[in-house]
């Protein structure tokens, strides 16, 4: 049973530039949430996906957006990347029917904005 | 700001002794979670208490929980070196955000 993937797993961008995380979530979850981890702190939450549509979102711009498919995959794009969006991107998934949403996370996409 | 705090930032501690760590939250919770990351990976859970439970129990994990203080502990006894790793209280205000606080990493020095 697959856990949660997260693709890539580094990426080096530079100021300016647009870039797309991708992240599939584990076997019969149907649920996603982004995060956002910079270095010594602790994850601060970006959004999450349900049935293909945004249900809740942290306090962060709208240059982050995402979107959930139809297999509950998710993609994160951020626009216009600042110095400070360096940090490492974490993806969870979890099953809406339990009620309880305990999160299963991946490893996570470490993005350095340069 | 951030919906957990946890207290105290960093912990180091010889193996076979116990480490406790304490989170305080701002408003009402449905359930209280404890996750561990190691190095930079990806969080694990470890231990969810609802808000209607006061302490519960999972291998050599114990946590509390107290609503009236907005305040919850996790004790891990007979600490590892694998046990070295960051520690994060989390709370769910609904079931479609959840929230971290900062974190306690812990040392256990062999």
């Amino acid at each position: 049973d697959a856990g949660v993937t997260q693709s890539p797993t580094h990426l080096i961008k530079t100021r300016g530039q647009q870039v797309t995380l991708r992240c599939s979530p584990k076997s019969g979850h149907d649920t996603v949430s982004w995060y956002q981890q910079a270095l010594g702190q602790g994850p601060q939450f970006i959004f999450q996906y349900y049935e293909e549509e945004e249900r809740q979102r942290g306090n962060f711009p709208d240059r982050f957006s995402g979107h959930q498919f139809p297999n509950y995959s998710s993609e994160l794009n951020v626009n216009a990347l600042l110095l400070g969006d360096s940090a490492l991107y974490l993806c969870a998934s979890s099953f809406s029917a339990t009620g309880i949403n305990i999160q299963y996370f991946g490893a996570g996409t470490r993005l350095s904005v340069l | 700001s951030q919906q957990g705090e946890e207290d105290p930032q960093a912990l180091s501690i010889q193996e076979g002794e116990n480490a406790t760590m304490n989170c305080s939250y701002k408003t009402s919770i449905n359930n209280l979670q404890w996750y561990r990351q190691n190095s930079g990976r990806g969080l694990v859970h470890l231990i969810l208490i609802r808000s209607n439970e006061r302490e519960k129990h999972s291998g050599r994990l114990r946590v509390t929980l107290d609503t009236s203080k907005k305040s919850s502990s996790l004790l891990i006894t007979a600490s590892r070196a694998a046990d070295t790793a960051s520690y994060f209280c989390a709370t769910d205000l609904s079931y479609d955000k959840v929230i971290f606080g900062p974190g306690t990493s812990l040392s256990v020095i062999p």
